[in-house]
């Protein structure tokens, strides 16, 4: 079982340069989010999907862009890189959009991607 | 808006101790749902539990047992005699409904160390 795959798990840029991070579920989640992870601060909503072809912003999405063209990938890019953009991103999913009769849905998380811009 | 706190930033116990984690949230909603998740030095995160606003059962899973209490707004989480294996960051979490659909708002987390 795969689960939530992010690649890649390292990587290294220069400001103002761009990239693109992957994230892809094989459990048929039709919710996918992006979060970031700094010292002291938590995990903070980037973007998230609530379906294909569907994308809303979160609580920290300037800089960022993201794209959920199939169900299965959730893209992260950085269009120009800076330094306040080194972190941690946390990719995860889930079953269902809204409440279901169970309750709050759990995430599902990738293992994690650690970016530095220099 | 909602929002979690998580006044320990770290603690720092001898294994064996029993050890308290505390979150107090935040929210307007009726409904709602906690989490406590966990995170290692692997860096995964890991889910512990889920309690909805209505369940103010407490929850035992071995040595973890967690205290819900609505008059408070906590969701308080206790290591009964604490093992090295224990060392983690653990994150508080508090589900957020808008327009149909669902986000976590997480806390700051609390670093624990189990010291052999």
């Amino acid at each position: 079982n795969a689960g939530v795959t992010q690649t890649p798990k390292f990587r290294v840029l220069k400001t103002g340069q761009s990239m693109t991070l992957l994230c892809a579920q094989d459990m048929n989640h039709e919710y996918m989010y992006w979060y970031r992870q700094d010292p002291g601060m938590g995990l903070r909503l980037i973007h998230y999907s609530v379906g294909e072809g569907t994308t809303a912003k979160g609580e920290v999405p300037d800089g960022y862009n993201v794209s959920r063209l199939k169900k299965q990938n959730f893209l992260l890019g950085l269009e120009s890189a800076a330094p306040s953009q080194t972190s941690v991103y946390f990719c995860a999913s889930s079953y269902t959009p809204g409440r279901t009769s169970s309750g709050a849905n759990v995430l599902t998380f990738g293992a994690g991607s650690r970016l530095t811009v220099l | 808006a909602q929002k979690v706190t998580q006044a320990q930033t770290e603690i720092s116990v001898v294994e064996k101790e029993d050890v308290t984690l505390d979150c107090v949230y935040e929210t307007r909603d009726t409904t709602y749902y906690l989490f406590w998740y966990k995170q290692p030095p692997s860096g995964e995160l890991v889910f512990l539990i889920r309690r909805n606003s209505f369940d103010e059962q407490n929850e035992i899973s071995g040595r973890y047992s967690w205290n819900f209490q609505k008059s408070t707004s906590s969701f308080n989480f206790t290591i009964t005699a604490s093992q090295v294996v224990d060392s983690a960051v653990y994150f508080c979490a508090l589900s957020e409904e808008k327009g149909g659909s669902e986000k976590l708002v997480f806390g700051k987390g609390t670093k624990l160390t189990v010291n052999p």
